[in-house]
């Protein structure tokens, strides 16, 4: 089945700098990479997308890289605010229900 | 509201009880899904129904026991839990097939005692 690693588990940025956080997946037909923010004490929620027809996909600050080939993709936040503080999971599917997540990067942005 | 919501919010049970967990989403959507999130672990796949049907059981303990009676409820039965069962229990839908986001739901804190 598929394993998804994300990396860093834990990422301290000032405010203002930019964050990337790293994930690789194991199967090959993996076609759907969606990024979740789980703010403290709060239900997770999709802040952005990929298919793999895509190389890179952008919503204001935030943006997600795809590499196919090396089978890893990436979230970048640029111009990182207080709010952004939450724990991000990456995940992968190949479209048959089997939706695969990441342990999850602690992101704390620093006033 | 995201449409996905799941009761109870916090559930305090002794390893012989016997609970249930609810979901339930008006967001039209096909398939539903139970995870389970402990501390620094990833998010567990346990269930997933589509069209009410179990399409996946990822070699859950037979304590967790779940039930779909329609495309909108879903619920997780628990009996003779462990201390190592305390986790949150998100529930989540989707459009048929996994190639949209999930909807989570804001998940159930049980705490086995």
């Amino acid at each position: 089945g598929e394993n998804v690693e994300q990396h860093p588990s834990t990422l301290s940025v000032q405010e203002g700098d930019s964050a990337v956080i790293k994930c690789t997946y194991s199967d090959s037909a993996s076609n759907y990479f969606p990024w979740y923010k789980q703010e403290l004490g709060k239900r997770p929620q999709l802040i952005i997308d990929i298919r793999s027809n895509v190389g890179e996909k952008k919503d204001q600050r935030i943006a997600v890289t795809l590499n196919k080939t090396a089978k890893h993709f990436s979230l970048h936040i640029t111009e990182t605010q207080p709010e952004d503080s939450a724990v991000y999971f990456c995940a992968a599917s190949t479209g048959n229900n089997d939706m695969r997540f990441g342990a999850g990067t602690r992101l704390t942005v620093k006033p | 509201e995201t449409g996905v919501t799941q009761t109870p919010r916090h559930l305090v049970m002794g390893m012989t009880n016997k609970k249930s967990l609810k979901c339930e989403q008006h967001l039209g959507h096909n398939a539903m899904y139970w995870y389970k999130q402990s501390a620094k672990k990833p998010l567990e796949l346990m269930f997933v129904y589509s069209l009410e049907e179990r399409v996946e059981n990822n070699s859950v303990p037979s304590r967790f026991s779940p039930e779909c009676p329609n495309s909108s409820h879903l619920f997780l039965h628990l009996h003779t839990l462990q201390p190592e069962d305390s986790a949150l229990y998100l529930c989540a839908s989707s459009p048929l097939g996994a190639n949209y986001g999930y909807t989570f739901g804001s998940g159930t804190r049980l705490t086995v005692v």
